[in-house]
């Protein structure tokens, strides 16, 4: 029968091309934020994270940008593969004061690589 | 790589039984949290401890779940007497002091019948 639950956003993307996921946070005091990937019998896994007081980072493949004046975060992956195929999640750190406090996860972005 | 470890993967209980999933945390992360993941609710946070101490534990109901660490290698989840509304996967993650990313174990899947 038809699962009732949380109803992800989805993402589909062709492999090769670039993917942006977009997250909104809740909190303006907000002073961490970290994006993290989770595929199917996994715990999430850390991709990349960004302190308020940037509005950008890359990593490998990975650009998180951060737009304190609407709490909007968002996460870009260049050249998206097969692999990149998971549920992503964003999380910010209600706690403040620059200490590992409550991280809080959104909801989550299934994002679908087509080969 | 270091990484958490949670025991067991997998755990099928009847109603009413008492239930208790393990996390030993990366060695040298003094902070540990315990999640829990539902499709109705996605992840929730339910408790965590600095050095060992309950930090917050407010996401908890109270009543039936219990969170500890006896040492600083291991935490455990408790669920007394367990019930179906359990049912999810609980993850535990641990990391160190200051804004730096968790570490997620692979999770403890809670069925209860």
């Amino acid at each position: 029968g038809e699962s009732v639950g949380l109803h992800l956003p989805t993402l589909s993307v062709q492999e090769g091309d670039n993917s942006i996921i977009n997250c909104a946070y809740s909190n303006s005091a907000s002073d961490y934020f970290i994006w993290y990937k989770q595929e199917s019998g996994k715990g999430p896994q850390f991709i990349i994270d960004i302190r308020s007081n940037m509005d950008k980072r890359q990593g490998q493949r990975v650009t998180v940008l951060l737009n304190k004046t609407v709490k909007h975060l968002s996460l870009q992956i260049a050249a998206t593969q097969p692999g990149d195929s998971a549920v992503y999640f964003c999380a910010e750190n209600m706690g403040g004061s620059g200490n590992t406090g409550k991280l809080i996860f959104g909801q989550g972005t299934t994002l679908q690589v087509k080969p | 790589d270091a990484r958490v470890t949670q025991t067991p993967r997998h755990k099928v209980t009847e109603m009413g039984q008492e239930v208790t999933m393990r996390c030993q945390p990366i060695l040298g992360h003094n902070t540990v949290f315990w999640y829990r993941q539902t499709m109705m609710q996605g992840l929730e946070l339910l408790a965590y401890f600095r050095n060992r101490a309950p930090l917050d534990d407010s996401g908890m109901p109270k009543d039936r779940f219990s969170a500890e660490m006896p040492d600083a290698t291991l935490a455990t989840l408790k669920i007394q007497p367990s019930e179906p509304r359990d049912s999810a996967v609980y993850f535990c993650a641990s990391g160190p002091v200051g804004n730096s990313p968790l570490h997620f174990g692979n999770g403890t899947r809670l069925t209860v019948t």
